[in-house]
């Protein structure tokens, strides 16, 4: 059971370029959720989705798309990449069965765009 | 409008003693609130929990604090080892009956414990 895992561990990308950063969860969780995290900030959530087929916008998802075509893959897509994207990204998911709050989060891509 | 905040950016404490990590909040909606704790490298895990019809919540070392007269939560830790060293972070919801899951979080606090 890998839990929640994400790829790449690490990339940068220069400025205008396009990326997709990969999240995939073994647990059966229907819900999934993408947050950034600057240096010294807390982390702010970009997206979420409730299910296949349905996501929906968060506090920051400016930049960003994603997509649900599986319970078990959450994509998250950078389209023209700039400084102001440079984080460290964390995928997260969660049982809405059991205590919707604790989320599980994958180990995180820290991404540079120069 | 950062609706949930961590004023103290580090603290450091012996081994042995007792931690006290705060959060302050501004929406009154809040109905959980929540300590994360995260590594380096990482990514963050859950600790415990507190909904807001409680003011006080214990786990263990672990033990959160509500007053919502202030806003205002705390985690204690008790007693500290070092391997409590990492960053806290403190999280809110206040969905109603939205059901989404959808967490606000504070900046962090990053707990030093010495041996």
């Amino acid at each position: 059971n890998a839990g929640v895992t994400q790829t790449p561990k690490f990339r940068i990308l220069k400025i205008g370029q396009s990326m997709t950063l990969q999240c995939t969860q073994d647990m059966n969780h229907n819900y999934m959720y993408w947050y950034r995290q600057d240096p010294g900030m807390g982390l702010k959530l970009i997206y979420y989705s409730v299910g296949a087929g349905i996501t929906d916008k968060g506090e920051v998802p400016n930049g960003y798309n994603v997509s649900r075509s599986t319970t078990e893959d959450f994509p998250l897509r950078l389209e023209l990449a700039a400084p102001s994207q440079t984080s460290v990204y964390f995928c997260a998911s969660t049982n809405p069965g059991g205590f919707i709050y604790e989320q599980y989060f994958g180990p995180g891509t820290r991404l540079t765009v120069t | 409008d950062q609706q949930v905040k961590q004023n103290s950016p580090s603290l450091s404490v012996q081994e042995g003693r007792i931690s006290i990590l705060n959060c302050d909040y501004t929406n009154s909606m809040f109905d959980y609130f929540l300590w994360y704790k995260k590594y380096p490298a990482e990514g963050p895990t859950f600790l415990i929990s507190i909904s807001s019809i409680k003011d006080k919540n214990e786990d263990g070392r672990f033990t959160v604090f509500l007053n919502k007269s202030a806003k205002h939560l705390s985690l204690h830790i008790v007693p500290s080892q070092p391997g409590d060293s990492a960053v806290y972070f403190c999280a809110a919801s206040g969905e109603g009956s939205s059901n989404t899951g959808k967490l606000i979080f504070g900046q962090g606090t990053t707990l030093q414990v010495k041996p």
